[in-house]
């Protein structure tokens, strides 16, 4: 079984900063999927990115980046430029067949 | 494209009774997912189901089950509620080619009193 850990319960940034959260996973599968989920208060869970194991480019999407290491089984995202909208919980996800495993999650606070 | 919807968005029931929450995938997804989020054990996975055939389930009791209908639409059901099974239930909805991204629905918030 796939196990997905975030370590930071909370992280807290300023506006306009940048802010980095972890994710660790365990797999012996060499083809899967990672994804960053972010759930506003709403509860609605809202893609942010998404990385394919097989490619060794980092995603990035507008300001959310990634730092992907497959040998280390780390899988880390870097909001730039933080903005007020971007408070919400961030879930690091494990993509295997047919199903998605999560960590725990990440609470970010952005300061203004 | 519309995008997945839940029904209800929230329900109080009490302990015994039974539920059905419905999802609805996003149009041309024929791949839905159900899980369950709790404050204590997180986001869970409960199954998922692909042309009206479950492919992969979690480790839930048999309380918990779902169908999929032949348009892609999915129920899932509880029986004999218990107090622990108060939860958001959240559906995804994917093309359901293997290790596809998900997008998922509001949810649905379960109160067991």
């Amino acid at each position: 079984a796939q196990t997905v850990t975030q370590s930071q319960p909370e992280m807290s940034v300023q506006e306009a900063e940048t802010v980095t959260l972890s994710c660790t996973y365990d797999t012996s599968e060499s083809d899967y999927y990672l994804f960053w989920y972010k759930q506003p208060p709403s509860r609605q869970m809202i893609l942010v990115i998404r990385q394919e194991a097989y490619k060794q480019q980092n995603a990035t999407e507008n300001r959310f980046s990634v730092n992907f290491q497959k040998a280390a089984k780390s899988f880390s995202l870097k909001i730039s430029d933080s903005q007020l909208g971007d408070a919400a919980m961030y879930f690091c996800a494990y993509g295997g067949d047919y199903k998605l495993s999560f960590g725990a999650g990440t609470t970010v606070t952005v300061r203004a | 494209k519309a995008g997945v919807t839940q029904t209800p968005r929230y329900l109080i029931k009490t302990r015994g009774q039974q539920v059905t929450l419905s999802c609805s995938p996003i149009s041309g997804h024929r791949s839905v997912s159900w899980y369950q989020q709790t404050p204590g054990q997180g986001l869970q996975f409960l199954f998922e189901y692909f042309s009206e055939t479950q492919r992969n389930k979690g480790n839930f009791p048999g309380r918990f089950s779902g169908r999929q209908f032949s348009n892609s639409r999915s129920e899932m059901n509880v029986s004999t509620l218990e107090l622990g099974d108060s939860a958001l239930y959240l559906c995804a909805s994917s093309l359901g080619r293997t290790k596809e991204t998900q997008y998922f629905g509001p949810g649905t918030r379960l109160l067991v009193l």
